[in-house]
């Protein structure tokens, strides 16, 4: 059945390593999103992608943070270096574009990264 | 800057009972709205979308929307322990492509 898969599903780290989290769309969805959600700030948009290019990135700290989709069912998200307030659920979604009212998202089961 | 606004909660209902959750926006731009569901420890799940002025019904759920106020609001009727979850009000424009999230309401149905 089609869903957005992730990996990991959880990952801790140490601070100052290297964080790489991988997710794969539903085949035919051509909008990649990712997502942090934590208690205090609920759900953020990082960025997303349109036909695999960046459309938007501006909800991500540029210093660490990068994403890139190498192919059109892969997408991915870089932290290094790694922080402890990096710590989080990392959710990717993906659509359908062109543009229309009702073009919903569907969430990926998230990755709960954990920085000590 | 977009903001979606929604009652933190928690919200605390008797089972049985009717379920109104609310969402105020601050862009008049905005053309679609969501409500998604989230349990504790999973992904959020679409329930409902609108995008005309009015109501609209799906089995126990209605989503209502007046653009005039900025208010989008979802009434689960016959709510039952199983409803519990956070509910996430969405918000998007047709020029973007991605949605501005609320920070959700916390939604609990009482045996």
């Amino acid at each position: 059945d089609a869903r957005v898969t992730q990996t990991p599903r959880h990952k801790v780290t140490e601070m100052g390593q290297e964080v790489t989290m991988r997710c794969q769309p539903i085949l035919g969805h051509n909008t990649v999103f990712w997502y942090r959600q934590t208690m205090m700030q609920g759900l953020e948009l990082l960025a997303y992608f349109r036909n695999r290019a960046p459309l938007d990135d501006s909800g991500m700290p540029k210093d660490r943070f990068s994403a890139e989709m190498p192919d059109a069912t892969l997408a991915t998200l870089k932290i290094q270096p790694s922080e402890p307030r990096d710590s989080a659920v990392y959710f990717c979604a993906s659509g359908l574009s062109p543009q229309g009212p009702y073009n919903e998202q569907f969430f990926g089961p998230g990755t709960r990264l954990t920085v000590l | 800057q977009k903001e979606v606004e929604q009652n933190s909660g928690p919200l605390s209902v008797p089972e049985g009972a009717i379920a109104s959750l609310n969402c105020t926006y601050s862009d008049r731009g905005s053309q679609s709205f969501f409500w998604y569901r989230q349990y504790s420890g999973k992904s959020p799940e679409l329930i409902m979308f609108i995008y005309s002025n009015g109501d609209k019904e799906d089995g126990r759920f209605t989503a209502q929307l007046n653009k005039a106020s900025q208010y989008v609001s979802l009434l689960i009727r016959d709510s039952q322990p199983s409803d519990s979850a956070t509910y996430l009000c969405a918000v998007k424009d047709n020029y973007g492509q991605n949605f501005v999230f609320g920070p959700g309401t916390r939604l609990s149905v009482l045996p």
